[in-house]
């Protein structure tokens, strides 16, 4: 079956650096991934659509620059939160579309993100 | 734009009893229906889904949905529940365009199975 990765699952940084949260899919190809932030207790929240070769389109109210994308191959999709913030603190999770799946999105364990 | 409702937020229940979680969604279109469950510490894992045909369609784990169109709703639901059945539940909607597209979630429902 199709899955997906996130690296780290974890991760602690001081508040103005910038974090890479990488999400990989390991046994399929996936032209589009989607970025979703959940703060605790609430839903997910799409933040952005990665889209293979081009640029990402992001949902309204999420800043691009602040959270950059990039999707440079087939397996890997990218998310650099730059010069973070403690607001920034939230759980990020990716996912994927497998077209062995049928329009279903797998979905990666999350990226746990804290800024001090 | 699309939107899902769930109405409880946090349900409690014994071991053995019967589950209903409501969801409503908003959208003008065709739609494919799901619902998630994440259960501590781990990652979203797909129940259950929707796209066309029967509206009674039957998930993983004895879980079943029903799509009522003229309600807007995919109310989830279980004959017994189990103390392993203890997560959050996600319903979730996407336009029906044949093609991969962004998925919005409602705000989850938290179960609670006791023994």
């Amino acid at each position: 079956g199709a899955v997906v990765s996130q690296h780290p699952s974890w991760v602690i940084c001081k508040s103005g650096t910038s974090v890479k949260i990488e999400c990989r899919s390991l046994d399929f190809q996936a032209t589009t991934m989607f970025w979703y932030r959940q703060f605790p207790k609430q839903s997910l929240m799409l933040m952005a659509t990665s889209n293979e070769g081009s640029k990402a389109t992001y949902e309204q109210g999420v800043e691009k620059d602040k959270f950059l994308i990039n999707h440079a191959s087939l397996t890997l999709s990218t998310l650099t939160v730059t010069s973070a913030h403690p607001e920034d603190s939230s759980f990020y999770i990716c996912s994927a579309v497998w077209a062995g799946g049928a329009n279903v999105l797998t979905f990666g364990a999350g990226s746990r993100l804290t800024v001090l | 734009a699309q939107s899902v409702s769930q109405h409880n937020h946090h349900v409690i229940l014994s071991e053995a009893a019967s589950l209903e979680l409501g969801c409503n969604y908003s959208y003008g279109g065709t739609v494919n229906l799901f619902w998630y469950v994440q259960y501590p510490g781990q990652h979203l894992q797909l129940l259950l889904k929707y796209f066309s045909g029967d509206p009674l369609v039957k998930g993983i784990k004895g879980f079943e949905a029903e799509f009522i169109k003229s309600k807007f709703s995919f109310n989830l639901r279980k004959p017994s529940v189990q103390w392993s059945d203890t997560a959050e539940y996600f319903c979730a909607v996407n336009a029906n365009t044949g093609t991969a597209s962004k998925l919005t979630f409602g705000t989850g429902t938290r179960l609670q199975v006791t023994l």
